[in-house]
This record gives structure tokens, C-alpha cells and sequence, in this order.
């Protein structure tokens, strides 16, 4: 069983749509970081979170620590929003390691 | 600011040979850490380096992989002798402190032949 799981995998949206992606984790973390993958392969930061809740633009982040569960949400999406968004904690035995989910690879269709 | 820079971009060896993938952090980044991607598989972390010193190795493969981080320079992923599995997306990030925010290179994409 993967320390991260996302879901769902795959999604697809019309423009405008609210999106919602779900990150559970099993070990202790310190941090919760959600990444943004392009098709051309670049790996994009978009937060990094340890408690509460951040929001960036349309994008907004929440964590729950003692649900061990994160949820990534895109309002008004946008066929540009189309990539792969990744979840990864750092924590684990060393609190040095990063796990990272499979990714949920989202389609915005105009 | 230019951001991490991870050169070059696409590297094809021939099996056998050495692999030498690069990393220069952000300016004012002295944590580097390095991942691998294999095809149709999610990140995995590989390891964790500050300047002249590994902290954190334990995802990386204990033969034919090294890394270093050097007071000056780089940071460098190496593989020796590679073989067609070592065909993956390598990527590296880095931030100020273990705890501070982080920031992606574009990746290398290594294909041995």
C-alpha cells in the first residue's frame, strides 16, 4: 500500500467546473506539498502546507491533520489547468523522506 | 533568479556507460534533493544532500548510484554502468532549510540505449 493515495486518477471537466482532488497519507508528515506536472514534464510547487488552509488565485488548499487527508480545489477551471497534480509529504521514519502519490491527471475541456 | 537548473535536459547513453545528471540549486539553497520518475510511475524520492553531506540516501539504489553536493559547484547525480531500467525523468528540488519551501528543476530525461 503507497504511503500517498490520491483520487480519483483521472478527471475530466468542463471549463468553469469546480474541481475537487483528495490526498490521504499514512505516515507522520511535516509538510504536504501539492505539485503541478505539465505534459512537457516540468514539476511546479503550487503549496506546501502543515496546517489549515492556503489559497493561490483559484486554486485552494486544505489539510487535516488528524484525518491524515488533503484536498486540492481549482474553481472556474480552465482548459490551461489541464496536467497532472501531484501530492507528497515529507515525514516518514527519518522525517527526511518524500512520498508522492500517482498523481491525478486532470483534462479541462473548453 | 533563475531558478534550479538541471542540465542537460535529455541524456542518452548506451548501456554500460556513466550517467552524470547536475543540479544547481537556487541561489542562497543549500538542500538538494533528487527523485526519480520511471514511465507510467509516480515520483520516488532518491535522496537528500546538503552541501558536502548526505543526509538522507535511503531511496536510492546502493550499487551503481552516487551523489554528491559539493561546497562549490552542482550538485551531481551519478550512475555508473547503466542499464535500460535507469530510463526515467530525474528530477531534483531545493530549498533553503529542510523545512522551507521548494522549488523544481525542469528535470533531465535519461533513455539509455
Amino acid at each position: 500500500k503507497n504511503e500517498v493515495e490520491q483520487s480519483p486518477q483521472n478527471l475530466t471537466a468542463q471549463e468553469g467546473e469546480f474541481i475537487t482532488i483528495n490526498c490521504s497519507y499514512s505516515v507522520g508528515i511535516s509538510a504536504l506539498h501539492w505539485l503541478q506536472q505539465h505534459p512537457g514534464g516540468g514539476i511546479v510547487s503550487l503549496f506546501m502546507l502543515s496546517s489549515g488552509k492556503k489559497k493561490h488565485g483559484r486554486l485552494i488548499a486544505t489539510i487535516n491533520i488528524q484525518e491524515k487527508h488533503s484536498s486540492l480545489h481549482i474553481t472556474a477551471s480552465h482548459p490551461r489547468d489541464s496536467a497532472v497534480y501531484i501530492c507528497a509529504v515529507k515525514g516518514g521514519n527519518t522525517g527526511n523522506q518524500f512520498y508522492f502519490g500517482t498523481g491525478t491527471s486532470l483534462t479541462v475541456i473548453p | 533568479n533563475a531558478g534550479v537548473m538541471q542540465n542537460p535536459r535529455h541524456l542518452v547513453r548506451r548501456r554500460g556507460q556513466e550517467a552524470r545528471l547536475r543540479c544547481s540549486p537556487m541561489k542562497g539553497h543549500s538542500h538538494v534533493y533528487w527523485y526519480r520518475q520511471l514511465p507510467e510511475e509516480g515520483l520516488k524520492f532518491m535522496v537528500y544532500l546538503q552541501k558536502e553531506n548526505i543526509i538522507d540516501e535511503s531511496g536510492m539504489p546502493k550499487e551503481r548510484f552516487s551523489a554528491e553536493f559539493p561546497k562549490e559547484g552542482p550538485s551531481i547525480l551519478r550512475i555508473q554502468q547503466v542499464v535500460r531500467g535507469d530510463s526515467a525523468a530525474y528530477f531534483c528540488a531545493s530549498s533553503p532549510q529542510d523545512s522551507g519551501g521548494y522549488t523544481f528543476g525542469s528535470g533531465t530525461r535519461l533513455t539509455v540505449v
